[in-house]
């Protein structure tokens, strides 16, 4: 199974703040990475595909970027709205994994 | 847009079999190309993928899951389930149905999830 770690596990910050999450494969996954924003009692959201391609709807303050084994996931000016945990899954090989989550909370 | 809807029962005995079904509205269980997948979420963890079924009636489980899971569809009824044998503490999970886009690569449509507890 390719293994995904996600830093960091938890973040806070300030109401328009740049923040950035990283997610670590343990092997080398090409472009093929999706990131997912949950809130508590709510299914996972889809928020961007292929490293960097922007789900429809999904505000362009998020953007996603890397390949290989390395990708983020950044908030250009964190928003209220955006207080969630966030995901990362790996579609390069079955079984699909996920990160453990990066809980964002807002100050 | 595609719905998704999960349903069954929310307490399994251990040792018992759990069955789920995701009921598909707004679209055909059928259409070419689709994956229909389980996934699951332990309390205050992170996500499982459990496994797929294709619109062509193939499968593929979780390596982790694979001896206790088997997934099938009703196209009939428009729906998919979800059955997973002999239950411990540890199925106790929120399960989700959800639809991939196409390519069996990622998830842009997940049911709300219903919350299964294992106990006697």
């Amino acid at each position: 199974d390719t293994q995904m770690t996600q830093s960091p596990s938890t973040l806070s910050a300030s109401v328009g703040d740049r923040v950035t999450i990283t997610c670590r494969a343990s092997q080398s996954i090409s472009s093929w990475l999706a990131w997912y924003q949950q809130k508590p009692g709510k299914a996972p959201k889809l928020l961007i595909y292929k490293a960097s391609s922007l789900e429809s709807g999904v505000p362009s303050r998020l953007s996603g970027s890397g390949s290989g084994t390395e990708f983020t996931l950044t908030i250009s000016s964190l928003q209220p709205d955006d207080s969630a945990t966030y995901y990362c899954q790996q579609y390069n090989s079955y079984p699909r994994t996920f990160g453990q989550g990066t809980k964002v909370e807002i100050k | 847009q595609v719905q998704l809807q999960e349903s069954g029962p929310g307490l399994v005995k251990p040792s018992q079999t759990l069955s789920l079904t995701c009921t598909v509205s707004g679209g055909s269980i059928s259409s070419d190309g689709y994956y229909w997948s389980w996934i699951r979420q332990h309390p205050g963890k992170g996500l499982e993928w459990i496994g797929y079924i294709y619109y062509s009636g193939s499968t593929y489980y979780n390596p982790s899951l694979k001896s206790r899971v088997t997934i099938s569809v009703d196209t009939s009824k428009n729906q998919f389930s979800l059955k997973l044998s002999s239950v411990t503490a540890a199925d106790t999970a929120m399960y989700y149905c959800a639809r991939d886009d196409g390519s069996g690569s990622y998830y842009a449509n997940w049911g709300q999830g219903t919350l299964v507890t294992v106990s006697s």
